[in-house]
């Protein structure tokens, strides 16, 4: 299947500093990505559709200026958390399509965030 | 209302037996999507199987098979075969039909926790 490959996998930061995910596309090229988040034992709740070459769209109740995302090419989607607090620690993960939105939905290996 | 439900937090079976993890959805589109996915303790999502609300028969995928029954809306995960490696968490999800910006989001039920013994 398509590969999506998300970085870093875990990352460990200081209250108040920014983190930034990348999630790319390996195999094919993807206008539009889905970014979720995962609390422990919790089921994957979409946050924002990444679209490439313009802006994201934000899930309700998610700020859109702390959870920054950028789509600038057809193969990387970035998700930058700014000034993280403890309460933004969690699992997040990426989505694409290989082949259009009917198509099978491939996830990146997700990054586990700890905010101390 | 929850688009996704799956009632079993936790399941047990033997190994070599087959398991059958629940999940009913809720929607009004008619063109949609049904996904299980296993996410094992590492985090990663793996695909499982495919339906979509068009097809006609049941899909398969190896010792995966979905128990599609439209009227009832629900879409069971059987898994045959138990092997050890199955345990992890299983999700259901869906992917509705239409136009949108959201068009291709998939919504997720809670999972289920399925652990294969010895």
């Amino acid at each position: 299947g398509a590969v999506v490959s998300q970085h870093p996998s875990w990352v460990i930061c200081k209250s108040g500093t920014s983190v930034k995910i990348e999630c790319r596309s390996l195999d094919f090229q993807a206008t539009t990505m889905f970014w979720y988040r995962q609390f422990p034992k919790q089921s994957l709740m979409l946050m924002a559709t990444s679209n490439e070459g313009s802006k994201a769209t934000y899930e309700q109740g998610v700020e859109k200026d702390k959870f920054l995302i950028n789509h600038a090419s057809l193969t990387l989607s970035t998700l930058t958390v700014t000034s993280a607090h403890p309460e933004d620690s969690s699992f997040y993960i990426c989505s694409g399509y290989s082949s259009g939105v009917y198509s099978e939905a491939f996830f990146g290996q997700g990054t586990r965030l700890t905010v101390v | 209302a929850q688009k996704i439900t799956q009632t079993q937090p936790g399941m047990f079976v033997q190994e070599k037996e087959a398991v059958t993890l629940d999940c009913t959805y809720d929607t009004s589109d008619p063109s949609y999507g049904l996904f299980w996915y296993k996410q094992p303790s590492s985090g990663e999502m793996i695909f499982l199987i495919y339906q979509g609300s068009y097809d006609q028969q049941n899909a398969t995928e190896g010792r995966y098979s979905l128990n599609f029954q439209k009227a009832r809306k629900s879409a069971n995960l059987v898994i045959s075969a138990s092997q050890l490696g199955d345990s992890a968490m299983y999700f259901c999800a869906m992917r509705e039909g239409g136009r949108g910006s959201t068009l291709g989001r998939l919504y997720f039920g809670r999972g289920t926790q399925l652990t294969v013994w010895p």
